[in-house]
């Protein structure tokens, strides 16, 4: 049984430089969010998927945020220009389509830390 | 963003209490969803609730869906060590697919 997996774990990174994240979710899942947690706080959307498709974002996503899901599998959460401010941790979900049921599954996220 | 309002903020119980915790919110909501989630790691699901009134146990935790949909609540009996962490409620509206988390209540146990 593997669940929802992220890579890398941590990310220290300098301000200014770009970095990519990966999310691979369980492997029937048709649907991909990602979320952002700080420190001391809930997760917050980003952004989801449905299969390859992006169908919604986030005002929190700038425009140094881009997500993709290319082939309807994993997905990469993209950020360019690091700023100090995007130190998070970044979580992935995943579930299933399913008529009134939306159980979202996470991975054990990214840690960002931009000095 | 906008969070659920979670109570209580943190909790200190000896082993083999019981422990309630609650999540409010202003507007309705179609799910609710209770998460833990331990230090360094990603929330794990612990409960899922569909319907208003709906009571649903796992194990130990028993989670209520609040009658005015605008609450729902957890309960851990018999707490034990590995219970410790925080826990988050999060709530779906309708004909929304992006999780709205509450502010998560840290639980701490002693032996």
């Amino acid at each position: 049984d593997t669940g929802v997996s992220q890579d890398p774990r941590h990310k220290i990174t300098k301000r200014g430089q770009n970095v990519t994240f990966r999310c691979d979710p369980i492997s029937e899942h048709n649907r991909l969010y990602w979320y952002r947690q700080t420190l001391g706080q809930g997760p917050e959307f980003l952004t989801y998927f449905q299969n390859e498709a992006q169908l919604e974002k986030s005002r929190l996503l700038s425009d140094r945020f881009s997500a993709e899901r290319p082939k309807g599998s994993f997905s990469t959460l993209e950020i360019q220009r690091t700023e100090q401010g995007d130190s998070a941790m970044y979580l992935c979900a995943s579930s299933l389509l399913a008529e009134s049921y939306n159980e979202q599954f996470f991975g054990p996220g990214t840690r960002l830390t931009v000095l | 963003g906008q969070q659920l309002n979670q109570s209580p903020q943190s909790m200190f119980i000896q082993e083999g209490e019981d422990v309630s915790m609650n999540c409010t919110s202003s507007s309705i909501f179609n799910t609710w969803l209770w998460y833990k989630q331990d230090p360094g790691e990603g929330p794990v699901l612990l409960i899922a609730l569909y319907k208003a009134g709906e009571l649903t146990s796992n194990g130990r935790l028993t989670a209520q869906f609040g009658i005015t949909r605008k609450d729902s609540f957890l309960n851990i009996s018999a707490s034990i060590p590995s219970d410790v962490g925080i826990y988050f409620c999060a709530g779906l509206r309708k004909n929304t697919d992006k999780l709205i988390f509450g502010t998560g209540t840290r639980l701490q146990v002693f032996p």
